[in-house]
This record gives structure tokens, C-alpha cells and sequence, in this order.
């Protein structure tokens, strides 16, 4: 299948300090991607779909000021979160979204990034 | 709204003790039923896409079944290795069930 990485895949910060998580198609292109985190022993929430030359989406209760989405290439997508507080702690994931022709389409996935605010 | 559950939440099996997975979905639009397998601390890996009632995937001891309402996830004779998270998702959000967390004991 195809690969998507993430990095870091584990950073802990100060409180108050950004943080930038990078989200890589390795080979495929990807016109959309999206964020999600994950808290322990949960499911994946979708939190934003990132569409490359336009602005984010965000799901309901995700303030875009505070985790910055940029789609600025076809294989790449960031995730910078602000501000950074000890409840923005958790497991954060990305998955690109390629598409086989025929209207089939698959959501690859990221490793994921930890992170840690103290 | 899309709702996608998944049962049980917990499975423990012994190695051999072939058993079943089930997803239920409630979608406006399926772009295909996924199946991904999750191990701790690990992104989602891929597993299926279903699209349409009656498909059948296999992949070593996993077979995925599609109906109109219900997607399962057979594990025959499953080994230690197969223990792990098994998520099924749909939707044009890809909405994910809540899990189920196999363990496959020796």
C-alpha cells in the first residue's frame, strides 16, 4: 500500500510554545489529507480535511486558530499547533487520500505524533 | 449524521479459536466500508475497502463481508501476531467505529 509519514513522532513542549507536525504522501499525490487525534483506548476523531491551494475545514468544536492547517504542495500537509496547552496532549494523526480511478478511492495513514505538553 | 459502531469492544481468543468482527453503519453516502488494523502507539494500517453488498476481501486469516447495513471481519485461526486494534470506518468523513481490541493468547 501506499505510505504516508509524520514527523516528529514524539515531541514534548512547554506550555504556551507551537508545535509543528509535518504529514508527508511518500509516493502518491494527495489533493486532500486530514488530522485526527486520537486520546488513549479511543477511536480516531476527525478534527480538519486539508485540501491543497485552499483553506482547511474543520470539524464542529476545532478552533482553527488554534491548530493551523497548511496545504501547501500535493504531498504535503502541516498541522502547527499553538499555544500549546498540557489538554492538547495526545496522539495526533494524518492520512492522505488516494485515489485508484473508478471513484475508488483509499485513506492512507500516518504513524502518528505524540505529543506531550508539560 | 454518520454513525459507525463497532462489537465487541474486547476479544480474547486463543490462538486457533476462529471468531467474527462486526461493524454496523449508518451513512448518508458510502464511498466504500474500510477496515485498518491499529497496533499501540501506531497510525492505522490499512487492511480493506469494501464498496458494495455481497463483496468479499481476504487477506491471510482475514476476510471482510459487506452487507447493506453490516460489515464483518472473520478471523480464522488467528496466531498472537493478530493481536491488535481492528477499526472499520465510513462515509465522506470517514467516520471510525469505536474498535475492538483482539487478543490472541498461545
Amino acid at each position: 500500500g501506499a505510505v504516508v509519514s509524520q514527523h516528529p513522532s514524539r515531541v514534548i513542549c512547554k506550555s504556551g510554545t507551537s508545535v509543528k507536525i509535518e504529514c508527508r504522501s511518500l509516493d502518491f499525490q494527495a489533493t486532500t489529507m486530514f488530522w485526527y487525534r486520537q486520546f488513549p483506548k479511543q477511536s480516531l476523531m476527525l478534527m480538519a480535511t486539508s485540501n491543497e491551494g485552499s483553506k482547511a475545514t474543520y470539524e464542529q468544536g476545532v478552533e482553527k486558530d488554534k491548530f493551523l492547517i497548511n496545504h501547501a504542495s500535493l504531498t504535503l500537509s502541516t498541522l502547527t499547533v499553538t499555544s500549546a496547552h498540557p489538554e492538547d496532549s495526545s496522539f495526533y494523526i494524518c492520512s492522505a487520500r488516494e485515489s485508484s480511478g473508478a471513484g475508488q478511492e483509499t485513506q492512507y495513514f500516518g504513524p502518528g505524533t505524540r505529543l506531550l505538553v508539560l | 449524521e454518520d454513525q459507525v459502531t463497532q462489537s465487541p469492544e474486547a476479544l480474547r481468543l486463543q490462538e486457533g479459536e476462529s471468531s467474527s468482527l462486526n461493524c454496523s453503519y449508518t451513512v448518508s453516502g458510502l464511498r466504500g466500508l474500510f477496515w485498518y488494523r491499529q497496533d499501540p502507539g501506531k497510525g492505522p494500517e490499512f487492511l480493506f475497502t469494501l464498496y458494495s453488498a455481497g463483496e468479499e476481501k481476504e487477506k491471510e486469516r482475514l476476510k471482510a463481508t459487506l452487507t447493506k447495513k453490516e460489515s464483518f471481519l472473520h478471523i480464522t485461526a488467528p496466531k498472537p501476531e493478530d493481536s491488535a486494534t481492528y477499526l472499520c470506518a465510513a462515509g465522506n468523513k470517514l467516520t471510525f467505529g469505536g474498535g475492538t481490541r483482539v487478543l490472541v493468547k498461545p
